[in-house]
């Protein structure tokens, strides 16, 4: 069955440190990547995606994701972490059809000055 | 800059209620989903779209339906409201070749 697991629910971290969210992900096929950020009273917004080729991806707000095959991973990294960062961060994960994607339960990231 | 619009933004009605959640999109996307989003939950797909006149039910059991007549337009309904549909309501589209989903602000809705 296809799921993806967001271990972490919650994470503080302090202004300029490093960042990592984890995302582990069961798929029957070859894994489409993604992740949204959700600021309160918002939708989601694309971070990153990774389809294919290079397993490390660059994304939006210096955001960066690897893809681990062996691990069925796909965590979130941020060298240095701005207090705007503070938002709810969801993986996803889905196939080439683009008919359905299966989303994480969310990791809530706070930041503190 | 992606342009996916929903209203109502927030909603407090009434057990046994219709109502119909509006969602549009102005970027020509093919596919249409609309999601459920329930605080520290994943967010669970309740139907989608390939186009025109084409809807799928979601892994979610869902007691409400949706239309698609216009590719812009992908309205949810829900014949007779109860507090179980109490929720946060996401609609979003895709572009068919990056598989990118663009989200609407959601729609809050409280069922009394």
């Amino acid at each position: 069955a296809q799921s993806v697991t967001q271990p972490d629910i919650h994470i503080t971290v302090s202004e300029g440190a490093s960042l990592e969210l984890r995302c582990n992900y069961s798929y029957g096929a070859t894994p489409y990547l993604f992740w949204y950020v959700q600021s309160p009273g918002q939708g989601l917004q694309l971070l990153l995606k990774y389809f294919s080729g290079d397993t490390l991806v660059q994304g939006i707000k210096g955001f960066e994701a690897e893809f681990k095959r062996s691990q069925s991973s796909f965590n979130l990294r941020k060298p240095s972490v701005h207090w705007s960062d503070a938002a709810e961060y969801f993986c996803a994960v889905g196939g080439y059809t683009g008919n359905q994607f299966y989303f994480g339960t969310g990791t809530s990231l706070t930041v503190i000055p | 800059e992606a342009d996916i619009y929903q209203t109502p933004r927030y909603l407090v009605i009434g057990t046994g209620k219709k109502i119909t959640l509006e969602c549009s999109q102005t970027m020509g996307h093919d596919k249409m989903y609309w999601y459920q989003q329930d605080p520290g939950m994943e967010l669970h797909l309740i139907h989608y779209s390939y186009g025109v006149n084409s809807t799928e039910k979601g892994d979610l059991s869902s007691e409400s339906t949706v239309s698609r007549i216009r590719t812009e337009h992908f309205p949810l309904t829900l014949e007779s409201a109860r507090p179980s549909h109490t929720s946060q309501y996401l609609c979003a589209s895709t572009e068919g070749l990056s598989y990118e989903q663009y989200f609407g602000p959601g729609t809050r809705l409280t069922v009394t």
